[in-house]
């Protein structure tokens, strides 16, 4: 079945440091959810992307879809305390599927 | 406006014995979705509604785990002769229409002793 892979498992930054995660499936996308999990807490949406190639920006957040539709990307610059989290990708296989299949997360913290 | 709630928001209950989860989406959300989270994992799909019907339960790990929606609102997760593997927090989403963005409960932690 599909699978939809995330590195890294944990990144540890200083703040005021960049963070990138990185997800792939192992099937081509009809588009791709990332979300962020506060500890304790439950996921929130933060973006979709749906086009190959497509770049959307959310102030300090950049999301990427790959060229081929099978990974993406999230970039924060300059981290802050508050970016802590874990971050999922979750991956739509088909244009009317209701199935998403996340990721295992990338677990930030932030050193102040 | 009210997001999805959740309850109960703790279930501890002893192997063998019968849960039932519920979870009330944002009003007007005809797509409704069960995931299961254990500790450091992603969720994992169980079972998606489209208006009342079970539109894919691909998810749903065997024939102990039944999921309703009888008037394309409120939903209802069974669980039988509950194991211990079963533990986890049981999510639940809805949004506004297929494919649109999903909107979390708070969970239901349920632990099997």
């Amino acid at each position: 079945g599909q699978q939809v892979m995330q590195i890294p498992q944990y990144q540890h930054v200083q703040e005021g440091e960049d963070f990138t995660t990185y997800c792939n499936s192992s099937t081509t996308l009809s588009n791709i959810q990332w979300y962020k999990q506060r500890p304790g807490g439950h996921p929130v949406f933060l973006i979709q992307l749906v086009k190959s190639g497509e770049v959307k920006k959310q102030k300090r957040l950049t999301f990427q879809f790959g060229e081929a539709k099978k990974n993406s990307s999230l970039h924060i610059t300059a981290t802050q305390t508050t970016d802590v989290g874990t971050y999922f990708c979750a991956g739509r296989k088909d244009t009317n599927a209701g199935k998403s299949t996340f990721g295992d997360g990338t677990t930030l913290t932030v050193k102040p | 406006g009210a997001g999805v709630s959740q309850t109960p928001s703790n279930k501890v209950t002893e192997k063998g014995k019968y849960v039932e989860l519920r979870c009330d989406p944002i009003s007007g959300h005809t797509a409704l979705y069960w995931y299961r989270q254990s500790l450091g994992q992603g969720p994992e799909f169980l079972i998606y509604f489209q208006g009342t019907g079970a539109a894919d339960d691909s998810g749903l790990p065997n024939d102990r785990f039944f999921a309703v929606r009888p008037e394309g609102s409120v939903s209802t997760l069974k669980i039988q002769r509950t194991e211990r593997g079963d533990s986890a927090v049981y999510l639940c989403a809805s949004s506004r229409a297929n494919q649109e963005t999903q909107y979390f409960g708070p969970g239901t932690r349920l632990l099997v002793l």
